[in-house]
């Protein structure tokens, strides 16, 4: 299994301003994903963090936008930028161990833009 | 592209009584299915996954590939069962696609 440790657990920040999200898991793992889970919505995929090269970016998400980190297999962080209200969610780290196929997450952060 | 739905966003039910959490799918060869829970202020984890065919906490879910779902059962609703649970599909080399999740109130 993998734990995650993920922060902060919840911030309120102003329009135009960028908050970025640490993701810390106890073992190597190859594949770290964030996700972003709107209200009343679900998952929905941002991108891969690939270690010592860029993410990989789903549909819908660009790296102006959504810059990540991967500086080692167990750390990785998301910046969410220039926000606006519509960025307001749950940002959720997720990690996968290759063996299991299983998805571990984070207890996700919550976002609100003033 | 390959498509998860949960048809209901609430479920309701009273104690003891089953329960069914349907999840259909889109994809026409050989995924892998899951079913994710998460409870009340904790976070989103694995309940059970269809290539393992077991029960965990009561539940099972059988894949179906002629109707393509993976309908989530239990026989008696518990209380602490009330939760959001996400159907999760997986094909070879690709991501994991959630539903929409459906939220289960299990009443006393």
């Amino acid at each position: 299994s993998a734990v995650i440790s993920q922060k902060p657990s919840r911030d309120i920040c102003q329009r135009g301003t960028s908050l970025t999200i640490q993701c810390q898991v106890d073992s190597q793992v190859t594949m770290m994903f964030w996700y972003r889970q709107q209200p009343g919505q679900s998952l929905t995929l941002i991108a891969t963090a690939n270690q010592g090269s860029e993410a990989t970016y789903e549909s819908g998400f660009v790296i102006d936008k959504f810059p990540i980190s991967r500086p080692n297999l167990t750390f990785s962080t998301l910046t969410v930028s220039n926000l606006s209200p519509e960025d307001s969610s749950i940002y959720l780290c997720s990690v996968e161990v290759q063996w299991s196929a299983e998805a571990f997450f984070g207890q996700g952060t919550r976002l609100t833009v003033v | 592209a390959q498509r998860v739905t949960q048809p209901e966003k609430l479920l309701s039910v009273f104690k003891g009584a089953p329960v069914e959490l349907k999840c259909n799918y889109s994809y026409s060869g050989s995924p892998e299915l899951f079913w994710y829970v998460q409870y009340s202020r904790q976070r989103l984890q694995l309940l059970l996954r269809h290539i393992s065919r077991e029960s965990i906490k009561g539940f099972t879910a059988d894949l179906n590939k002629g109707e393509t779902s993976f309908h989530l059962k239990k026989p008696f609703a518990q209380e602490e069962d009330s939760a959001m649970y996400y159907c999760a599909l997986r094909i070879p080399g690709n991501m994991l696609t959630f539903g929409g999740g459906t939220r289960l109130m299990v009443k006393p």
